[in-house]
């Protein structure tokens, strides 16, 4: 079974801070997704990766294989970022099965 | 194209009796994974079935819990003789055919039962 980590739990900060989330696994995967869930509860998928680095917006995530760790970075934070974010690793390694997640780190950013 | 829907969103039952969410997944995806959120807990998962056919349901508690992904027609999760500790958020995620690796993650809204 693949244990994820994230860190921090919690964290608050200013507007227009860069953020970062951590996120380490136990067992080598082809992929990991972050997701994002919101007050109301809904989740939406922010990235899937394999490697390197992907952008969307202010969003970027990175993963390092190798290493099994991967970071989700928020340039120019703003309120409407505060959220749970979470990330996700093949439950058992890679199979054709769902998802472990991590706790989730709670983000918060005042004005 | 719409995503992921899950009904109802908000369902209440009382001790004893049945609960059914379900999932449609998107257009094309014919795998569901379900999964559950306790409160203050994370996202854990449940049972992955294709058409017809249970893959995985390791996660499953393994007495008042059922899933099934019908020929036709949506996802349901059963949960039978509800408990108050059965009170959580359950999501469903969908994904198109792809082999062996869950190659993309598309979630619902998720069903937020509440047992009283």
């Amino acid at each position: 079974k693949n244990e994820v980590e994230q860190s921090p739990q919690n964290l608050t900060a200013q507007e227009g801070e860069f953020i970062t989330i951590n996120c380490s696994y136990s067992v080598g995967i082809s992929a990991l997704h972050w997701l994002q869930q919101h007050p109301g509860g809904g989740i939406v998928s922010l990235f899937m990766l394999s490697s390197g680095k992907k952008k969307h917006g202010r969003l970027i995530a990175t993963i390092n294989i190798q290493e099994k760790h991967s970071s989700l970075h928020i340039t120019a934070s703003h309120p409407r970022d505060s959220a749970v974010y979470i990330c996700a690793a093949p439950y058992s390694g890679g199979g054709a099965d769902g998802l472990t997640f991590g706790k989730g780190t709670h983000l918060i950013i005042q004005p | 194209n719409a995503g992921v829907m899950q009904n109802p969103r908000h369902l209440v039952r009382r001790r004893g009796q049945e609960a059914r969410l379900r999932c449609s997944p998107m257009k094309g995806h014919s795998h569901v994974y379900w999964y559950r959120q306790l409160p203050e807990e994370g996202l854990k998962f449940m049972v992955y079935l294709q058409k017809e056919n249970i893959i995985d349901e390791s996660g499953m508690p393994k007495e008042r819990f059922s899933a099934e992904f019908p020929k036709e027609g949506p996802s349901i999760l059963r949960i039978q003789q509800v408990v108050r500790g059965d009170s959580a958020a359950y999501f469903c995620a969908s994904s198109p055919q792809t082999g062996t690796t869950f190659s993309e993650a598309f979630f619902g809204q998720g069903t937020r039962l509440t047992v009283v």
